[in-house]
Order: structure tokens, then C-alpha cells, then sequence
């Protein structure tokens, strides 16, 4: 069993839609991140939290330690919201532990 | 625009060759990272390094050295080439080894044949 697990793989949605994203983890944490792949490949940091919730523009992480479970929600999806969302945590080391991606097409 | 440099962008190397992955960050952080990034996989930590003149292993080391030239840049060479080694190649920085964001380079597609 991969200590980070991601759902849904693949979500497909219509533009306008609310988007949820999970991410559960089975290994004791000091910060879970959320990050974006875009199709072209390029990477990009969305948040880091450690308790609580981030809020971005449409963007929202909440996190629940004691759940060890974390989702990441699109508000008003738009199909430049399509890309492949990554969840990754740290442990004790300095490592990160990195899910395989839940894959979002947003559809106009 | 500040960030992470890799070169090159693209690499079709032969079974055996040797090249060398470059990475530059503009952005004054103390910790470097390589990674790899297989298709249905999750990133894996080749190599690290939490600060100028360290550098240590991550999850799959074997067939790669690393070199933290200075604070900026941390290279990633390939001694021989196997088309295991065929993958995306990711470079990120950050602030420190704690709970710090991260920014990644662009990327290098590697195909080893």
C-alpha cells in the first residue's frame, strides 16, 4: 500500500463545477503539500499546510491530522484549471512522500 | 523571472553515454533537489542537497552522481546511460529542508536508447 494515496486518478467535470480533490496518507506528518503539474510539464507549488485550511483565489486546501486526510477544492472550475494535481507529505526525514497525481480535465 | 533553470530541455542519449543535467536557482535558497518523475508514478527523490557542500542520497541514487557546484547550482550526471534511466527529470529548490515551499525547473525529458 503506497503511504500517500490520491483520488479520484482521473476526474473529468463540466466548467463551472466544484472540484474536490483527496488525499490520505498513512505515515505521521510535519506539512502535506499540494502542487500542480500542467500539461506542458511545468510544476507549480499551490500550498503547504501543516493544520487547518489555505485558501487561494478559487483554491482551497483543508487538512485533517488526526484523519491524516487532506482535499484540495476548485471553485468555479474553468478549463485552464485542467492539469495533473499532486499530493505530497513530509515525514520525519527530510524527504517527501509524493502521490501519484489525480489527473483534472475541465471541459467548457 | 527568478526561478529554476534546467538545461538541456530535451536529450536522446545512447545505452552507455554519459551526460550531465544542469540546474541553477536564482533565488537564494539553501536546499536542492533532483527528482524523476516516471509515467503513473509518483516523483522520487534521486539526490538532495540541504545546503552548499552536502549532498545526500534519496530514494533511487543508484546510476546518478550529483555535484552542488555552489549555493546556485546542483548538477546531476549519468556516468552510462540505461534505458532505465529513460524519464523526466525534475530540479527544485527551496528555502531550506523544513516545511518550505518549493519551485521546480521546467524539466529535462531524457530518452536513453
Amino acid at each position: 500500500k503506497n503511504e500517500v494515496e490520491q483520488s479520484p486518478q482521473n476526474l473529468t467535470a463540466q466548467e463551472g463545477e466544484f472540484i474536490t480533490i483527496n488525499c490520505s496518507y498513512s505515515v505521521g506528518i510535519s506539512a502535506l503539500h499540494w502542487l500542480q503539474q500542467h500539461p506542458g510539464g511545468g510544476i507549480v507549488s499551490l500550498f503547504m499546510l501543516s493544520s487547518g485550511k489555505k485558501k487561494h483565489g478559487r483554491l482551497i486546501a483543508t487538512i485533517n491530522i488526526q484523519e491524516k486526510h487532506s482535499s484540495l477544492h476548485i471553485t468555479a472550475s474553468h478549463p485552464r484549471d485542467s492539469a495533473v494535481y499532486i499530493c505530497a507529505v513530509r515525514g520525519s526525514n527530510y524527504q517527501l512522500i509524493w502521490g501519484a497525481g489525480t489527473k483534472l480535465i475541465i471541459k467548457p | 523571472n527568478a526561478g529554476v533553470t534546467q538545461t538541456p530541455k530535451f536529450q536522446v542519449l545512447k545505452t552507455g553515454q554519459s551526460m550531465t543535467l544542469q540546474c541553477a536557482q536564482d533565488m537564494n535558497h539553501n536546499s536542492m533537489y533532483w527528482y524523476r518523475q516516471d509515467p503513473g508514478m509518483g516523483l522520487r527523490l534521486i539526490y538532495y542537497s540541504a545546503s552548499e557542500g552536502t549532498t545526500d542520497k534519496g530514494e533511487v541514487p543508484n546510476g546518478y552522481n550529483v555535484s552542488r557546484l555552489n549555493k546556485r547550482e546542483f548538477s546531476l550526471r549519468l556516468e552510462s546511460a540505461a534505458p532505465s534511466q529513460t524519464s523526466v527529470y525534475f530540479c527544485a529548490s527551496s528555502e531550506g529542508v523544513g516545511n518550505y515551499g518549493y519551485t521546480f525547473g521546467s524539466g529535462t525529458r531524457l530518452t536513453v536508447v
